[in-house]
């Protein structure tokens, strides 16, 4: 069964950082760009990162630019946010999803003072 | 810059037809989606992928009461035999600098 399983989410304080992560089972991962999306309470989907196969390519949404970074471990099937200098408005379910087309079940992420 | 357009709601009766529209901005008509179902308090599922060409590429076990379809600038999905279960937030995605989502479809099963 292919499957996602975020992990990492809790409450922060304003300017703090955390880390999420992504295990993934039932396919090939190492083969698989992968994606993190969040969702806001109540709001859309809103995509914020994508990394590539190999790690040659990653492209970030301009509202988390410079403050995340997106990487992996091939080796370990595992995907990662690494996120620094949060903001109120990072509050949201954070998922992890392969191609677009499977997600995990995210993860929330509060950031409050 | 692309832009994806969606109706904020819809509504249709159980056991009826509702044809969902994603509209993409002008000038990217030939950009395939993706149609995503979020029910109330769940992750994000995969439904299909609509081609500029009407062609499609559907998740694993999503029914056939699923289909997709497109014309110009438009990209459809159609539910036939609505059920309750359908009642749910409908996005379309597609692939470009970023990524953008449209703003959703809740859809109301009356």
């Amino acid at each position: 069964e292919v499957q996602l399983v975020e992990s990492g989410g809790g409450l922060v304080k304003p300017g703090g950082s955390l880390r999420l992560s992504c295990a993934a089972s039932g396919f090939t991962f190492s083969t698989s760009d992968m994606n993190w999306v969040r969702q806001a309470p109540g709001k859309g989907l809103e995509w914020v990162s994508t990394i590539t196969s190999s790690s040659s390519n990653i492209y970030y949404a301009d509202s988390v630019k410079g403050r995340f970074t997106i990487s992996r471990d091939n080796a370990k099937n595992s995907l990662y946010l690494q996120m620094h200098s949060l903001r109120v408005e990072d509050t949201a379910v954070y998922y992890c999803a392969r191609n677009f087309d499977t997600w995990g079940q995210g993860t929330l992420v509060t950031v409050s003072s | 810059q692309l832009v994806v357009n969606q109706s904020p709601s819809a509504s249709a009766s159980l056991g009826a037809s509702v044809k969902l529209t994603c509209t993409l901005s002008s000038g990217h008509s030939r950009y395939a989606i993706a149609w995503h179902q979020q029910q109330p308090g769940k992750g994000p599922r995969y439904l299909m992928r609509v081609n500029s060409d009407g062609s499609l590429s559907k998740g694993d076990g999503i029914p056939d009461r699923f289909s997709g379809s497109s014309s110009g600038a438009e990209r459809y999905l159609t539910i036939s035999s609505l059920q309750s279960e359908d009642e749910a937030d409908y996005y379309c995605q597609t692939w470009d600098t970023g990524i953008p989502f449209g703003g959703g479809t809740k859809l109301t099963v009356l």
